[in-house]
């Protein structure tokens, strides 16, 4: 089993919809959590991080965390064609390392103008 | 401003050469990593380190090696280049303790023929 799973995707949203991105993990000990983004070519960059359970917004995006259910979610709201990217969540503590983090494979999520 | 820069960006190298990946960091963060990311299996840690002289293996460490000798250089050598190293590597480092999530390089896509 994978320590971090995400949908496989490709996801397609038209433009303005809310994009949901999911993910869960199997590392109880895991404290950090993060979601980056990544354009075709280009590096991960980092847009949210959570560290409690429940939600956490910051413009568009929430992030949400239910450690229970070792399960963390991203939502875009009113979707823009520029959030068209590959989504990789990250969590940290694999195996008790806390500096390390453990990515997923992604979600693509495509914006349909 | 503070920054993460790998060169080459891009690389051709034929099988059985040695060839080393440059990543440098001007944030004077102690933890530093490399990873590879490749279709469907995506970001996967080579080898990690919390600080001068410590350095890790991760999951796919095998046919790679790094050094750290300051807290701003952490380069990459593949021993003998191997076709299955053809990859995108991105080097990324962190503060300590884990807690702002990392901060990647601009990668460098390296080919081996």
């Amino acid at each position: 089993q994978k320590e971090v799973e995400q949908n496989s995707g490709p996801l397609s949203v038209p433009e303005g919809a809310i994009a949901s991105l999911n993910c869960t993990y199997s590392d109880r000990g895991s404290q950090s959590f993060f979601w980056y983004r990544q354009y075709s070519g280009k590096s991960p960059e980092l847009i949210m991080s959570i560290y409690s359970n429940g939600d956490k917004e910051d413009g568009r995006f929430t992030a949400q965390l239910n450690k229970a259910s070792q399960y963390v979610s991203l939502l875009i709201r009113d979707s823009q064609p520029s959030d068209s990217a590959t989504y990789l969540c990250a969590v940290n503590n694999p195996g008790g390392s806390a500096r390390q983090l453990t990515f997923g494979s992604g979600t693509q999520l495509t914006v349909l103008p | 401003d503070a920054e993460i820069t790998q060169s080459p960006r891009h690389k051709i190298i034929e099988t059985g050469r040695q060839v080393t990946l440059a990543c440098h960091q001007t944030w004077n963060h102690n933890n530093m990593f490399w990873y590879r990311q490749d279709l469907g299996h995506g970001l996967r840690l080579i080898h990690y380190s919390y600080g001068v002289h410590d350095t890790n293996k991760g999951e796919v460490s095998d046919g790679y090696s790094v050094s750290r000798s300051n807290t701003e250089d952490l380069p990459l050598t593949l021993e003998s280049a191997a076709s299955s190293q053809t990859s995108v590597y991105f080097c990324a480092s962190s503060e300590a303790p884990m807690g702002y999530g990392y901060t990647f390089g601009s990668g460098t896509r390296l080919t081996v023929v």
